[in-house]
Parts: structure tokens; sequence; C-alpha cells
């Protein structure tokens, strides 16, 4: 089965460089959720879509935006990158409109390092 | 608003013995419950999950949870580690409609000795 999609799976970056994190969620799935996970830490909710609106936002810096396409994928855009940016980034997607089950399904994650 | 917290933030065990990593949750409304582990410098792996039904729940590698409405808890177990089970361990809930957001435990570092 087609599960969640997310490049790239490692970035490098330096401090106040711009980083662009991409996920494409299952096929009819019309909900997007993105998670930090710091060094050591549980995954943190950032922001998530439904229908190409925002629907919920966590703890989600001001450098950081992020939106949901026509074609339900997602792009999480961080700009003035810090070094505590560092993390692994998980994009999760579920499929709400029809009123099924909310169960989400996380992706493996982008990597990225800020140096 | 929905937590989980995870009682144990290490828990050390020899190779071939049994093992409980626990799991709290505090919600008003019923809750989709999960553990997922994460090996190091790895994403996350879904090991089960309880949406509905038969309250004991099997998931892969031979891991089971038992969820129990009245203490709130959904404890993790195994009856015989091996060493390649030395991982991360998150417990996590989440709402059954909406859209909402999974919320994570701490996390249970399971460190299994030989």
């Amino acid at each position: 089965a087609a599960g969640v999609i997310q490049s790239p799976r490692h970035l490098i970056k330096e401090k106040r460089e711009t980083a662009t994190l991409k996920c494409y969620p299952i096929p009819r799935h019309d909900t997007v959720y993105w998670y930090q996970q710091g060094p050591g830490q549980d995954p943190q909710f950032l922001i998530s879509f439904y229908e190409k609106m925002q629907s919920d936002k966590g703890s989600i810096p001001d450098r950081f935006s992020a939106q949901q396409f026509s074609d339900y994928h997602s792009e999480l855009n961080m700009s003035s990158l810090e070094l505590g940016d560092s993390a692994l980034y998980f994009c999760a997607s579920s499929r709400i409109r029809d009123r099924t089950n909310n169960e989400q399904f996380f992706g493996p994650g982008t990597r990225l390092t800020v140096l | 608003a929905q937590s989980v917290t995870q009682l144990d933030s290490q828990v050390p065990v020899f190779e071939e013995a049994p093992v409980e990593l626990r799991c709290n949750y505090s919600s008003s409304v019923s809750v989709y419950l999960f553990w997922y582990v994460q090996y190091p410098n790895q994403g996350l792996q879904l090991l089960l999950k309880y949406l509905s039904g038969s309250t004991l729940v099997k998931g892969i590698n031979g891991f089971e949870a038992e969820f129990n409405k009245s203490q709130t808890s959904f404890h993790l177990r195994k009856p015989s580690v091996h060493i390649s089970d030395t991982a991360e361990y998150f417990c996590a809930v989440t709402l059954p409609l909406g859209g909402f957001k999974t919320i994570f435990g701490a996390g249970t570092r399971l460190f299994v000795k030989a």
C-alpha cells in the first residue's frame, strides 16, 4: 500500500539559510500534519491542514510557514534557520472528509541538520 | 485536552525477560491509542494501535497492549525481549474524528542487556 512520502530524507543547511520540506500524503487523504522531533525529544505538533486550509496550529515558530496545495501535498518552509531547528520533521496524513476514522499515518521523516 | 504520560523514562531489562512499558492517558472523550517504536536515527514505526473493539491488541515483533478504560492505561508488554528490541518507545493518542493532532508521550528508552 502507498505510504506517506517525504522529501528530502536528509538536508544539511547553514544558519540563516532557508529550507523547504515536502510531504506527499497517502492517496485520497485530505489532511496533513507536521511534527518536529528534536534530539532526545518526543515529536511535537507544528501545524495541520485540511482541504488546503490550516486546521490547527501548534508550537510552530513564526520563521516557519506551511501550506497544502491542490494535489494535497504540503510544504513546510523554514527561514532564517537556527541551530536549534536541527531535528527530525515528520509528516502524517489522514482522511476525515467522509468522517472515516482519524487514524494518522506517518512518513519516514526528514532529518534537517543546521550547521 | 488530551495528555499522555509514560511512567518510565528508561527501562533496563535482561534478554529473554518479560517487559512492560507503562502508559497512562488523560482525556474527557474517547481516543485512539498507539505505540510507536523508534530505532536510533530512524523514523517512527507503528507497533500496534487500539481504535475500538477488543481491549487486547497484538502488534508486530511479539508486542501486545491492553486498553484499560477505567484506569486510562495502555501498557505495552512483551513476554521475552531480544537485544534488537533496544529502542525508544512512544505512546500516543489522537481523537477518533475531526483531524486532531497526535499527542505523544515523552518516550521510554528500552535497553535490553545480554
